[in-house]
């Protein structure tokens, strides 16, 4: 169990360009998902937290007119790439939290999507 | 500002040596801890979670905690060339409704044949 997948897997876009993302968790729910950025060689950075029916929460330094999140039912949220540019080209990877408790945040992660804008 | 450390490495080990991967933490009120392993051009997969003072073992995997001296590790008993990836250290960050995790940068971590 715990599944999440992501699509499309790789997209190549001119720059200008809208790109969306989804994030689905296929045999849970998920109340939060987050979205994550990684550059080559580089960490984890934490775009957003997606809640179900509510705004996200942007992490400080991302534009969220630029990064649109819609969490619209508990399996799905998108993620959509504004206006693209070369510097937003990078590895999008999603996650889904799947928490019994307060204390855990265990979260799953999709295959990514790597965004190629050119 | 919340950390999460972790040495870059990388870490070099033989086959079927023990890899040990640390991890020390700066928020004293952590509650659960995770371990994810990421293979290159890969997204992170998780290979177990710790909440409490001690050892947890999963198959070849023990995981690691001290909370009093905020510190976490990984120890990966024969070690095979296949455990060659990078190994993130997460630690749970309970601000208020915003359940987030903190990242550390990673273990690259080296399996020789």
């Amino acid at each position: 169990g715990a599944v999440v997948s992501q699509h499309p897997s790789w997209v190549i876009c001119k720059s200008g360009t809208s790109v969306k993302i989804e994030c689905r968790s296929l045999d849970f729910q998920a109340t939060t998902m987050f979205w994550y950025r990684q550059f080559p060689k580089k960490s984890l950075m934490l775009m957003a937290t997606s809640n179900e029916g509510s705004k996200a929460t942007y992490e400080q330094g991302v534009e969220k007119d630029k990064f649109l999140i819609n969490h619209a039912s508990l399996t799905l949220s998108t993620l959509t790439v504004t206006s693209a540019h070369p510097e937003d080209s990078s590895f999008y990877i999603c996650s889904a939290r799947r928490g019994w408790t307060r204390s855990y945040n265990e979260q799953f992660f999709g295959p990514g999507t790597r965004l190629t804008v050119l | 500002q919340k950390e999460v450390e972790q040495n870059s490495g990388p870490l070099s080990v033989p086959e079927g040596a023990i890899a040990s991967l640390n991890c020390t933490y700066s928020d004293r009120g952590s509650q659960s801890f995770f371990w994810y392993r990421q293979y290159s051009g890969k997204s992170p997969e998780l290979i177990m979670f710790i909440y409490s003072n001690g050892d947890k073992e999963d198959g070849r995997f023990t995981a690691q905690l001290n909370k009093a001296s905020q510190y976490v590790s990984l120890l990966i008993r024969d070690s095979q060339p296949s455990d060659s990836a990078t190994y993130l250290c997460a630690v749970n960050l309970n601000a208020g409704n915003n359940r987030k995790l903190i990242w550390g940068l990673g273990t690259s971590l080296a399996v020789n044949p």
